[in-house]
C-alpha cells in the first residue's frame, strides 16, 4: 500500500540548515507530485512547497523563497526537503504529503520534528 | 493568496450531535479544489473531502462536505468519539496552496 517513511528528528542551531528525506512506497514514484507542510507546535498547517517527480523547478512560496530547496532521487524514489539560515520560528513538525490530483493530499508522512536551538 | 478563513474555532458538542464547520475563501478558489482533513494529536492530518463534496475513500458517511466558489462546509451529521479533533480546509487549486487556520472539536 502507499506510504511516506520521513527521515527522523534533528535538533539544529540557529543559521545552520537541515535536510529531511520522505520516501515513497507502493505507488509509480513519477505519477505523484509531493508537497512539503510544516506545522509549529499549537499551530496551523503551512504549505512550504511542491516538487514535480519527473523533474522541473520546483514552486515555493514567497516568504521561503531563497532558503528552501526540494530535489528528487527517481533510483530511490525518495524527497528532499532542505531548509537553510534555520532560526527557532523554523521549530516544527515537518510533513512531506502526495497529491494525488483532483484528490489533493490523499497520503501523508508520519512527520519529522525539527527543533531549532541554541 | 488565497486566505481561507474557518469558523467556528472552537466548538463543543456532544457525542451524537451534529455539527456544521465553514470554511471562507478570499477569492474563488480554481475548480472547487477545496478539500478537508481532520487532525487527531500527534498525528498527520487525514484526509476527508476533497473537490468541496466527494468523501476520500474509506471515510464514513456521517461526514459530507459542500459549497462553491468562496463558500465551503464540512457536516458530521453524528459526532462519534473519535471525530473530536482538529479540522482544517485548504485550497489546492492554485499556488500557493493554502490552509484555514483549523477549527477544534471537542467535547462538551
Amino acid at each position: 500500500q502507499v506510504q511516506l517513511v520521513q527521515s527522523g528528528a534533528e535538533v539544529k542551531k540557529p543559521g545552520a540548515s537541515v535536510k529531511i528525506s520522505c520516501k515513497t512506497y507502493g505507488y509509480a514514484f513519477t505519477t505523484s507530485y509531493i508537497h512539503w507542510v510544516r506545522q509549529a507546535p499549537g499551530e496551523g498547517l503551512e504549505w512550504l512547497g511542491i516538487i514535480n517527480p519527473h523533474g522541473g523547478a520546483p514552486d515555493y512560496p514567497q516568504k521561503l523563497q531563497g532558503r528552501v530547496t526540494m530535489t528528487r532521487d527517481k533510483s530511490t524514489s525518495t524527497m528532499y526537503m532542505e531548509l537553510s539560515s534555520l532560526r527557532s520560528e523554523d521549530t516544527a513538525v515537518y510533513f512531506c504529503a502526495r497529491e494525488y490530483g483532483v484528490l489533493g493530499f490523499d497520503y501523508w508522512g508520519q512527520g519529522t520534528l525539527v527543533t531549532v536551538s541554541s | 493568496e488565497i486566505v481561507l478563513t474557518q469558523s467556528p474555532g472552537t466548538l463543543s458538542l456532544s457525542p451524537g450531535g451534529r455539527t456544521t464547520l465553514s470554511c471562507w475563501a478570499s477569492q474563488r478558489v480554481t475548480s472547487n479544489y477545496l478539500a478537508w482533513y481532520q487532525q487527531r494529536p500527534g498525528q498527520a492530518p487525514r484526509l476527508l473531502i476533497y473537490g468541496a463534496s466527494n468523501r476520500a475513500p474509506g471515510i464514513p458517511g456521517r461526514f459530507s462536505g459542500s459549497g462553491s466558489g468562496t463558500d465551503f462546509t464540512l457536516t458530521i451529521s453524528r459526532l462519534e468519539p473519535e471525530d473530536f479533533a482538529v479540522y482544517f480546509c485548504q485550497q489546492y487549486g492554485s499556488s500557493p496552496y493554502t490552509f484555514g487556520q483549523g477549527t477544534k472539536l471537542e467535547i462538551k
